[in-house]
């Protein structure tokens, strides 16, 4: 079973930060938190992992409470072909689960 | 560079059919996953193989399913007898395992719809 709590949909207005919160009470010290997200019809797609310390690439920022608890993935300003299911994922080596993500819809 | 590449990409076949899934990993990668996507499950892991050697097939649904994978190049997801309950979308993904971390890179899938 998935180790994450996602809400199912979310809504953001184009050109706006979109902030996808990811709920992982049960994670264990040495799991990592894994985000990917699925546009339709295509396959998930890598965006940003960590373990304890904020990580920011050219595609996110994603960032990790102290106590690791629960993250924020942050898209800084969405575009209409951010519109995906985003995934949450704790996991450590080579087998991660997918839970059910949440859904972004971006607004024009 | 190409990325992960699986064949074919629509299936249909009838109940009863055996159904071969293709899969070429992106080269130089040493772990490969094969994947099942329904509305009702949402993505499941079937399989993962690393170097070649299957690691974990707790995700195999059942004996119908099978996975080989006989070099690092190429994998295969058979099933026989196919049945209709097995329409889904299959994804092949492949990762370079150095790290307790692995980014895992998706093939576009192969939707599978047995009738």
């Amino acid at each position: 079973d998935a180790k994450t709590t996602q809400p199912p949909s979310m809504d953001c207005a184009e050109g706006r930060a979109a902030n996808l919160p990811c709920n992982h009470s049960t994670i264990s010290g040495n799991e990592y938190v894994y985000w990917y997200r699925q546009i339709h019809s295509q396959g998930p797609q890598y965006i940003i992992h960590g373990l304890k310390n904020n990580e920011t690439n050219e595609m996110a920022s994603l960032i990790i409470t102290e106590d690791r608890k629960s993250s924020t993935l942050i898209l800084p300003h969405a575009t209409l072909r951010d519109t995906a299911v985003y995934y949450c994922i704790v996991g450590r080596d080579d087998k991660i689960i997918f839970g059910k993500g949440t859904r972004l819809h971006i607004l024009p | 560079d190409a990325g992960v590449i699986q064949s074919p990409r629509h299936e249909v076949t009838e109940m009863g059919q055996e159904v071969t899934l293709r899969c070429k990993p992106i080269s130089g990668h040493n772990s490969l996953f094969w994947y099942r996507q329904t509305m009702m499950r949402g993505l499941e892991l079937l399989i993962y193989f690393n170097n070649n050697v299957p690691i974990d097939d707790s995700g195999m649904p059942e004996d119908r399913f099978s996975a080989k994978m006989p070099n690092a190049s190429f994998s295969t997801l058979k099933i026989q007898p196919s049945e209709p309950r097995d329409s889904a979308v299959y994804f092949c993904a492949s990762s370079l395992r150095q790290t307790s971390t692995d980014t895992q890179y998706f093939g576009p899938g192969t939707r599978l719809t047995v009738l």
